[in-house]
C-alpha cells in the first residue's frame, strides 16, 4: 500500500531559526495536504498542493510539491514560539482516494 | 456553524465493554472519516463514508463499526473494547476542493481501555 514518510521526526530550534520538514511518498500523488496540530489539539488544515512543481506561500510558511509529485516540503522562515506543534503531510493517490498521513514532524521552538 | 463536533471528550472503558463515539457536522459535507492517533504513529484511517448509506474500511478497521444514516452524523462503535484501542480518536469531514478533499477535524475523543 501507499506509504508516506516524513523527516525529521522531531526538531528543536531557537526562535528566529528556519525549519524544514520533508515528506516522501512511495507512489505518485494526485495531491498533497499539510496539517498542523498544536499540543493537545486537533489537526488543522494548512494547504493543499495539486500541480507538479507547485510552490505556495502563507506568510512565513512555504510549501513545495516536487516535480515528480512524490515529495513535498514545508519551510518555515524565522520560527516563532507560535509555530510549536506537529506538522503532518498527507497524500492522495487520486482525487477520490483516501488520505495517507505521514507520522509527522514535531517542532519545538525555544524563545 | 459549529463545524465538526465529537462526544464524549474523554472516556474510560473496561475491557469487553462497548460504546459509541459520536461525530456530527453541520457543514453539509458528504465525506466523513474516523482516524485514530497513537504516539509516533500519525493518523490512521479506521472507516470512512462518501455519503449517507455508504461506508468503507480504512487502514485499521478491525474492532470498529460505523454507519451513516444521515449526512450530518457518523458514529463509531467499539464492539468489545480492548487495551489496544486506547487512543485518541478524531472524526473529520471534507468538502471537495481544488482536486481533492480538504479535511476539517473535530476536537477528538481520548479513550482509555483498562
Amino acid at each position: 500500500g501507499q506509504q508516506v514518510m516524513q523527516i525529521p521526526q522531531y526538531q528543536h530550534v531557537q526562535e528566529g531559526e528556519d525549519f524544514t520538514t520533508y515528506c516522501n511518498s512511495s507512489t505518485t500523488l494526485s495531491n498533497i495536504q499539510w496539517y498542523k496540530q498544536r499540543p493537545g489539539g486537533h489537526p488543522v488544515f494548512l494547504i493543499q498542493l495539486v500541480k507538479s512543481g507547485e510552490v505556495k506561500k502563507q506568510k512565513r510558511l512555504t510549501f513545495q510539491f516536487g516535480e515528480a509529485k512524490k515529495n513535498s516540503s514545508l519551510h518555515i522562515t524565522a520560527t516563532q514560539t507560535t509555530d510549536v506543534g506537529t506538522y503532518f503531510c498527507a497524500g492522495r493517490n487520486s482525487g477520490y482516494s483516501t488520505l495517507t498521513f505521514g507520522k509527522g514532524t514535531m517542532l519545538l521552538v525555544s524563545p | 456553524n459549529a463545524g465538526v463536533t465529537q462526544t464524549p471528550k474523554f472516556q474510560v472503558l473496561k475491557t469487553g465493554q462497548s460504546m459509541t463515539l459520536q461525530c456530527a457536522q453541520d457543514m453539509n459535507h458528504e465525506y466523513m472519516s474516523w482516524y485514530r492517533q497513537d504516539p509516533g504513529m500519525g493518523l490512521r484511517l479506521i472507516h470512512y463514508s462518501v455519503g449517507a448509506g455508504i461506508t468503507d474500511q480504512g487502514e485499521v478497521p478491525n474492532g470498529y463499526n460505523v454507519s451513516r444514516s444521515t449526512t450530518e452524523d457518523f458514529p463509531l462503535r467499539l464492539l468489545s473494547a480492548a487495551p489496544s484501542q486506547t487512543s485518541v480518536y478524531f472524526c473529520a469531514s471534507s468538502i471537495l476542493a481544488g482536486g481533492g478533499y480538504e479535511q476539517y477535524f473535530g476536537p477528538g475523543t481520548r479513550l482509555t481501555v483498562t
